[in-house]
């Protein structure tokens, strides 16, 4: 149990267009979902924490305009980049905790990327 | 805050044994995780210390003492698929919004033939 999957696993779009991802817990209902931002040979980076039905709260530094996160059910948290630049060329990971298990999270498969 | 530092890198050999170290401060923290990640993947759970000692699971066991912020992953009888970044990572403080994680820097492990 506890799979999360990710859509599309990589893109590649013009600078100035928007793209969006989607995160999905395939077999529990994800009390809270989190987006991360990863650059090569680096770690991690919290972006925003996603809950169902509520505003998404952003870290420090990202801007919340840009990246829009929408967690419309239980199972599906979606983060669209608006007027993508080449700078926001990143792998993009999404986790979900479920309702019992709240420390753990367990991450999709990750989605990269390429703004040209 | 959870500043998190770990060894950039470590090489070693197979079947033998190495030992992540990983220091964090100490406010607002809840447990410790780590995290096996391969090159272009999605981290992986291994293991999520709360109280202070050593957790054991087959070949890898994690240490936590709260009082020094300091944890440990040992890898054992090491095998060539356990290259890979291992990440140490601090949950909390808690808040309405949810579990946070705060990540290291991550090391990646060479094992070498």
């Amino acid at each position: 149990g506890a799979v999360v999957s990710q859509h599309p696993s990589w893109v590649i779009c013009k600078s100035g267009t928007s793209v969006k991802i989607e995160c999905r817990s395939l077999d529990f209902q994800a009390t809270t979902m989190f987006w991360y931002r990863q650059f090569p040979k680096q770690s991690l980076m919290l972006m925003a924490t996603s809950n169902e039905g509520s505003k998404a709260t952003y870290e420090q530094g990202v801007e919340k305009d840009k990246f829009l996160i929408n967690h419309a059910s239980l199972t599906l948290s979606t983060l669209t980049v608006t007027s993508a630049h080449p700078e926001d060329s990143s792998f993009y990971i999404c986790s979900a905790s479920r309702p019992v298990y709240q420390e753990t999270q367990y991450f999709g498969p990750g989605t990269r990327l390429l703004v040209l | 805050g959870q500043n998190i530092d770990q060894p950039t890198e470590m090489t070693a050999t197979e079947g033998a044994i190495v030992q992540i170290n990983c220091t964090y401060q100490t406010s607002g923290f809840n447990g410790l995780f780590w995290y096996q990640q391969h090159a272009g993947e999605a981290p992986t759970f291994l293991s999520y210390n709360v109280l202070d000692g050593l957790e054991e699971k087959g070949r890898f066991s994690s240490f936590l003492s709260r009082s020094k912020g300091y944890s440990y992953l040992l890898l054992k009888e090491l095998q060539m698929k356990d290259s890979a970044s291992y990440l140490c990572a601090g949950e909390g403080p808690r808040e309405a919004a949810g579990n946070k994680l705060t990540f290291g820097g991550g090391t990646r492990v060479l094992v070498k033939p």
